[in-house]
């Protein structure tokens, strides 16, 4: 059974610090997605990796993924509190094409004033 | 464009109740999934649909719960008997061709169900 295991679960920080949230599996994947999701609303796509050792970044957000295709790293420099919000990793099934994701439990990050 | 639409975004229902979610795909995409989040928990596959049919219901409860993605209108996730385990906020996604799992996909806002 594949499974994608977030760490950490919950993250507090002061705006202007950097952190990062951890992704891993122990089973490979063809990719992993990053979302956000902030509460009353639906997951929105940050972001895919597709290539082991592929380092994507989207302003001050930088996305990882390891060369064995097993895990994925979310890097945040300097946190402002628009970053609040729940973020979840995703990665698609080895159970044929049928589309089905297996998502993270999530980090929930806080980044105070 | 219009993004994935569901509605109600909040449904309240009471124990013993049927809940009707519905999902209209964006414009041109006949793919439908759908995903639960309870409480402290991720999100979970439920099942995937394609017009009038049913790809994959592998996250689907065996009793209760039933998917529709009719050739006209939404898709319909039905839950019969509701119980208050049910409470969650359930999600759908969709994509224009099979399989877009590989690319990660736009959801809607979702509908929240309050069993009470």
């Amino acid at each position: 059974t594949q499974l994608l295991e977030q760490s950490p679960q919950f993250l507090s920080i002061q705006e202007g610090e950097n952190l990062t949230v951890y992704c891993n599996s122990s089973s490979v994947f063809s990719s992993l997605q990053w979302y956000r999701q902030e509460p009353g609303e639906g997951p929105v796509l940050l972001v895919t990796v597709v290539t082991g050792g592929e380092v994507k970044k989207l302003k001050r957000l930088t996305f990882q993924f390891g060369d064995a295709r097993k895990d994925s790293s979310l890097h945040i420099t300097a946190a402002q509190p628009g970053d609040t919000g729940l973020y979840l990793c995703a990665g698609p099934t080895d159970s044929g094409n049928t589309g089905k994701l297996i998502f993270g439990q999530g980090t929930t990050l806080q980044v105070k004033p | 464009n219009a993004g994935v639409m569901q509605n109600p975004r909040h449904l309240v229902r009471r124990r013993g109740q049927e809940a009707r979610l519905r999902c209209s795909p964006m414009k041109g995409h006949s793919h439908v999934y759908w995903y639960r989040q309870l409480p402290e928990e991720g999100l979970k596959f439920m099942v995937y649909l394609q017009k009038e049919n049913i790809i994959d219901e592998s996250g689907m409860p065996k009793e209760r719960f039933s998917a529709e993605f009719p050739k006209e209108g939404p898709s319909i996730l039905r839950i019969q008997q509701v119980v208050r385990g049910d409470s969650a906020a359930y999600f759908c996604a969709s994509s224009p061709l099979p399989g877009q799992g590989f690319y990660g996909y736009t959801f809607g806002s979702g509908t929240r169900l309050t069993v009470v």
